[in-house]
């Protein structure tokens, strides 16, 4: 069954560095998002983008936060200057039909540390 | 802005019996509802989608109800198992392309 990946499992930076979180959303499908989720809080939606541009994004997504589709597979997250409070578990998504309508896959998650 | 609220207290059930979690919302009219299981250290993986036209969906031994008029979400899961000790998320779309998601509760089945 095509599934979520995401890379790395775990990352663990200084404060003030930048870091790039890499997915691979299920390959035919069209929509794809990042998630956060602090340590025992809710999964707090970030982005989403489709047609090579960002859809929607949340007041948490931030000039230090940007989104890049480089090639036909990766979707990635960048973060320019790490923050302490930037720790968390992101997880990608990606979903086949229109909008936030249709299932959404999340991968296994990347857990961020900063330290 | 839109709101979810879900039970925090854990939910502790008897194996066999059945398991209700509820899901309120406030502040919107969402034209569909979701429910996803999230295990420890996981993404989340859905379960049901239910519109704002429909009033119940089942799936195995799932289901899930949506009152448009009260703005909730019960979810069932009957016979119920300990496998199924996990926590629940309820998700609504917030628009465009954004889903937002509640807390969710924890449910813990005894064997």
């Amino acid at each position: 069954e095509p599934e979520v990946t995401q890379t790395p499992s775990h990352q663990v930076t200084q404060m003030g560095q930048e870091v790039i979180l890499r997915c691979v959303p299920i390959s035919n499908h069209l929509y794809f998002y990042w998630y956060r989720q602090i340590l025992g809080q809710k999964v707090e939606f970030l982005v989403s983008f489709y047609n090579n541009e960002i859809s929607e994004k949340s007041e948490i997504f931030d000039d230090q936060f940007s989104v890049e589709r480089p090639d036909g597979s990766n979707f990635t997250l960048k973060i320019r200057s790490t923050k302490l409070e930037d720790s968390a578990m992101y997880f990608c998504a990606s979903s086949g039909l229109a909008g936030a309508e249709e299932t959404q896959y999340f991968g296994p998650g990347t857990r961020l540390l900063v330290l | 802005s839109q709101k979810i609220e879900q039970n925090s207290e854990a939910l502790n059930i008897q194996e066999g019996k059945t398991a209700t979690l509820t899901c309120n919302y406030t502040n919107y009219s969402p034209a569909y509802l979701q429910w996803y299981r999230q295990d420890p250290g996981r993404g989340p993986v859905f379960l049901l989608l239910i519109r704002e036209n429909e009033k119940e969906k089942r799936k195995e031994r799932l289901k899930v109800t949506f009152d448009t008029t009260l703005k909730q979400s019960l979810f069932h899961i009957t016979a119920s198992q300990p496998a199924d000790s996990a926590t629940y998320l309820c998700a609504l779309e917030g628009g465009g392309f954004k889903t937002i998601f509640g807390a969710g509760t924890r449910l813990f089945v005894k064997a």
